[in-house]
């Protein structure tokens, strides 16, 4: 049983639409984050959310965390082929480690 | 810094063969995670450490595997013997403590045929 669901779990969208992607739980977590993993790489951490509601922006991407610290969502406005790769979630629900999602796996055709 | 680093990059094995994958993590850093991840399973924890002790071994899917952290720039994760479902990419990461950022290694992609 996974704590963190993700969806969709693929998606393939056009140059310069805009998507969002989900990650719930029903679990409450002190704190959520976001990495990126690219093709052949580790996941790289593009930001930390603590505060229910809060909501993060990185350029292009904003990011959301659920009023009851249960689910974020990622926003991606006009995606370009370099935003591909597997998108993870990972939240912190007893203290001591981080469970990571199920991830979306996004492709950007040009 | 180097980051986490991981060696061999790749290993091809034959069923029943001892693997056995390094890592060494950012100096300074005091928690190490094993992940395993795969198309069917996505990202698994196997086994963490903290100050070199091992915490939580929950992930680790069978006595098959061990993990070991001699000191704070090493680990160790050994698969005896391996088997053709083993065939995985396994990450090490390190982060300053269990909840700050986890830095990645860029993973031993493992085949056992």
């Amino acid at each position: 049983t996974q704590l963190l669901e993700q969806s969709p779990q693929f998606l393939s969208i056009q140059e310069g639409e805009n998507l969002t992607v989900y990650c719930n739980s029903s679990s409450v977590f002190s704190s959520l984050q976001w990495y990126r993993q690219e093709p052949g790489e580790g996941p790289v951490l593009l930001v930390t959310v603590v505060t229910g509601g809060e909501v993060k922006k990185l350029k292009r991407l904003t990011f959301q965390f659920g009023d009851a610290r249960k689910d974020s969502s990622l926003h991606i406005t006009a995606a370009q082929p370099g935003d591909i790769g597997l998108y993870l979630c990972a939240g912190d629900a007893n203290g001591n480690q981080f469970y990571f999602g199920t991830g979306t796996s996004l492709t950007v055709i040009p | 810094d180097a980051g986490v680093i991981q060696s061999p990059r790749h290993e091809v094995t034959e069923m029943g063969q001892e693997v056995t994958l390094r890592c060494k993590p950012i100096s300074g850093h005091n928690s190490l995670f094993w992940y395993r991840q795969t198309m069917m399973r996505g990202l698994e924890l196997l086994i963490y450490f903290n100050n070199n002790v091992p915490i939580d071994d929950s992930g680790m899917p069978e006595d098959r595997f061990s993990a070991k952290m001699p000191n704070a720039s090493f680990s160790t994760l050994k698969i005896q013997p391996s088997e053709p479902r083993d065939s995985a990419v396994y990450f090490c990461a390190s982060s300053l403590d269990l909840l700050n950022e986890q830095f990645f290694g860029p993973g031993t992609r493992l085949t056992v045929l």
